[in-house]
């Protein structure tokens, strides 16, 4: 099985900085890397999609890079509305698994 | 508009069994793989189960696999989770999700929970 870790697991972070949240899988994923964001009592949303793809409606704020084993997703000005925990998950190979996940919290 | 409205949760003992449903509208059924992922309360995601547009391949994580079977019938624009054998570590919200297989959810349902509880 395919195990992703996610660094950090929390980050404190104002508004309008810029943020990088890293992932890696145990083995090569190719670009099948996905991101979402989850609010507090409600499902999570996806926001890029293989490695580097903007899901329609995300804002272009959000961006993704990598393949292989090492992937990155960056958030350019941090609005308030990003305070929330983000996922990785690879889907190339079942299970499909997910990060730890990252709480962004406001400094 | 896309909606996926999970339903069946509650509060059941263990050993005991349970079947979630999941009622998909706004979109094309039978064009998508369909899954589903929980969480455990105030923990991460955790993929449980997939199962593709014509359920010709189904997946499980190892820790339902054997306990859990998923199933969906597309006439009814419906997904399924049977799980049986109920413990205390599957106690969580659970989701289902569209997407296709070997590729993103970009879409999720709000969660039904699921309490495994004597």
């Amino acid at each position: 099985d395919i195990q992703m870790t996610q660094s950090p697991s929390s980050l404190s972070a104002s508004v309008g900085d810029r943020v990088t949240i890293t992932c890696r899988a145990s083995q090569s994923i190719s670009s099948s890397l996905n991101w979402y964001q989850q609010k507090p009592g409600k499902a999570p949303k996806l926001l890029i999609y293989a490695a580097s793809g903007l899901q329609g409606g995300v804002p272009s704020r959000f961006s993704g890079s990598g393949s292989g084993t090492d992937f990155t997703l960056t958030i350019s000005s941090l609005q308030p509305e990003d305070f929330a925990t983000y996922y990785c998950q690879q889907s190339y190979s079942v299970p499909y698994s997910f990060g730890q996940g990252t709480k962004l919290e406001i400094k | 508009e896309v909606q996926l409205v999970e339903s069946g949760g509650g509060l059941v003992q263990p050993g005991r069994s349970l079947r979630l449903s999941c009622a998909a509208s706004g979109f094309t059924f039978n064009d998508y793989a369909m899954h589903w992922v929980r969480q455990a309360p105030g923990k991460g995601l955790e993929w449980v189960s997939g199962i593709s547009w014509n359920s010709g391949i189904r997946g499980y994580a190892d820790s339902v696999k054997g306990r859990f079977t998923i199933s969906r019938d597309n006439a009814k624009s419906s997904l399924y989770l049977q799980m049986d054998s109920l413990r205390g570590e599957d106690t969580a919200f659970y989701y289902c999700a569209k997407g296709f297989w070997s590729g993103p959810f970009d879409f999720w349902g709000q969660g039904t929970l699921v309490t495994v509880s004597s």
